[in-house]
């Protein structure tokens, strides 16, 4: 079982206020870094895909960085907004396999 | 697109019965993912298809549980008999290519609920 391990468990941010997450996974056998976002009764919705050291994705007001050398991936949403509410899952794969961390649980108050 | 087809939705059954999950993955993918979600794990990895064939069931938890795929537009994950741990919500997800890049399509989920 690979170590996928994503901080805070949960956060609270003011509407406006923008955040950031962490997802820490193993240095080795890596393949790529996925971030989901997830909405509670929804399907897991695909937002990044990351296999470059030093990659930076962006979509709208999230966006993500990615170190492979140190094992850890950033996620942040600026100006967070009501609809930004969910959990974020980053997920390691080394070749097919994702490995997925418990998640980041953030809601933003309006 | 309809993306990634799930059903039933939900499903309410009673400890030793049959319990059958249907997948519908996105058109034109080769890959067929079944996971499960629990609160204990979290979302893990019960099987992996590709090309309609089983390249890694490491994660299907016993004999009571088993997955087909018998052509590239379905797939079934069978449990039988059903227990109440295995109350969870199933996943099915699909993709295509098998570069570094793919990214891997996710269907509403299944969820279970043995009695």
């Amino acid at each position: 079982i690979l170590n996928v391990e994503q901080s805070p468990q949960s956060l609270h941010v003011q509407e406006g206020d923008s955040t950031n997450f962490t997802c820490s996974f193993p240095s080795s056998n890596f393949y790529a870094l996925h971030w989901y976002r997830w909405e509670t009764a929804k399907s897991p919705e695909a937002l990044f895909v990351m296999t470059l050291n030093g990659d930076e994705k962006k979509k709208g007001r999230i966006s993500a960085t990615l170190n492979t050398k140190e094992g850890y991936s950033y996620l942040y949403i600026k100006g967070s907004q009501p609809e930004d509410s969910a959990t974020y899952l980053c997920a390691f794969r080394d070749d097919y396999k994702l490995s997925f961390g418990a998640g980041t649980t953030v809601t933003v108050r309006a | 697109d309809a993306g990634v087809i799930q059903s039933p939705r939900h499903e309410v059954t009673e400890m030793g019965q049959e319990v059958t999950l249907r997948c519908k993955p996105i058109s034109g993918h080769n890959s067929l993912f079944w996971y499960r979600q629990t609160m204990m794990r979290g979302l893990e990895l019960l099987i992996y298809f590709n090309n309609n064939v089983p390249i890694d069931d490491s994660g299907m938890p016993e004999d009571r549980f088993s997955a087909k795929m018998p052509n590239a537009s379905f797939s079934t994950l069978k449990i039988q008999p059903s227990e109440p741990r295995d109350s969870a919500v199933y996943f099915c997800a699909s993709s295509f290519g098998k570069g570094r890049g793919y990214e891997q399509y996710f269907g509403p989920g299944t969820r279970l609920t043995v009695t």
